[in-house]
């Protein structure tokens, strides 16, 4: 079983809907959870960290965290065509840990 | 802005022939790290520095070396490259410490093998 898990996409949504992206891991342990943001050719920018169970919110980006699913997702709101990237979750347990990232394309 | 600066942004090598990819960094973070990226794939440990004290990953190859004279600069040599090593090389850095440890990357460094 990998670490970190994700759907690879392409996850394709319309301008204006919410996009849902999940990610699952294996460490029981892991304490710190981050949605990175990658467009073709750029490096990574982190976008949002949730620490605990519950929603984050930040604009319209919300993380939602379940640790006894081992689950975290970020849903988009109000998608726009400039948020079509990829997205990588990564997961901080007795590792740091990025998954293989879901392609989102948002389209007008 | 404090940031995380890598040099040179696109590199051109020859297989074989050494390569120094530089990384600085203005956030005074104590972690360093470099990153492995190919196409389509999640970026790829391969060393971290905290402070000084260096941690190698055990799937880096040993063509793979890294040096960080001080807090603000690490650098990444490649001894000899193949045409397996061309990527994008990440830096990152961070804050150790705690739960948080977010990680905060360079724009990276584009690396293309003749």
């Amino acid at each position: 079983q990998k670490e970190v898990e994700q759907n690879s996409g392409p996850l394709s949504v319309p301008e204006g809907a919410i996009a849902s992206l999940n990610c699952t891991y294996s460490d029981r342990v892991s304490q710190s959870f981050f949605w990175y943001r990658q467009y073709s050719g750029k490096s990574p920018e982190l976008i949002m960290s949730i620490y605990s169970n519950g929603d984050k919110e930040d604009g319209r980006f919300t993380a939602q965290l379940n640790k006894a699913s081992q689950y975290v997702s970020l849903l988009i709101r109000d998608s726009q065509p400039s948020d079509s990237a990829t997205y990588l979750c990564a997961v901080l347990g007795q590792n740091f840990v990025f998954g293989p990232g879901t392609r989102l394309s948002v389209l007008p | 802005d404090a940031m995380v600066i890598q040099n040179p942004r696109y590199q051109v090598t020859q297989f074989g022939k050494p390569v120094t990819l530089s990384c600085s960094q203005t956030l005074n973070h104590n972690v360093m790290y470099w990153y492995q990226q190919k196409s389509s794939q999640a970026p790829k440990l391969l060393f971290h520095y905290y402070d000084k004290d260096f941690n190698n990953e055990a799937d880096t190859p040993d063509n793979f070396q890294s040096r960080r004279p001080n807090t603000s600069f690490c650098f990444l040599d490649i001894r000899s490259p193949g045409l397996g090593d061309a990527a994008m090389y990440l830096c990152a850095t961070s804050v150790a410490g705690g739960r948080y440890n977010e990680q905060f990357f360079g724009p990276g460094t584009r690396l293309t093998v003749l």
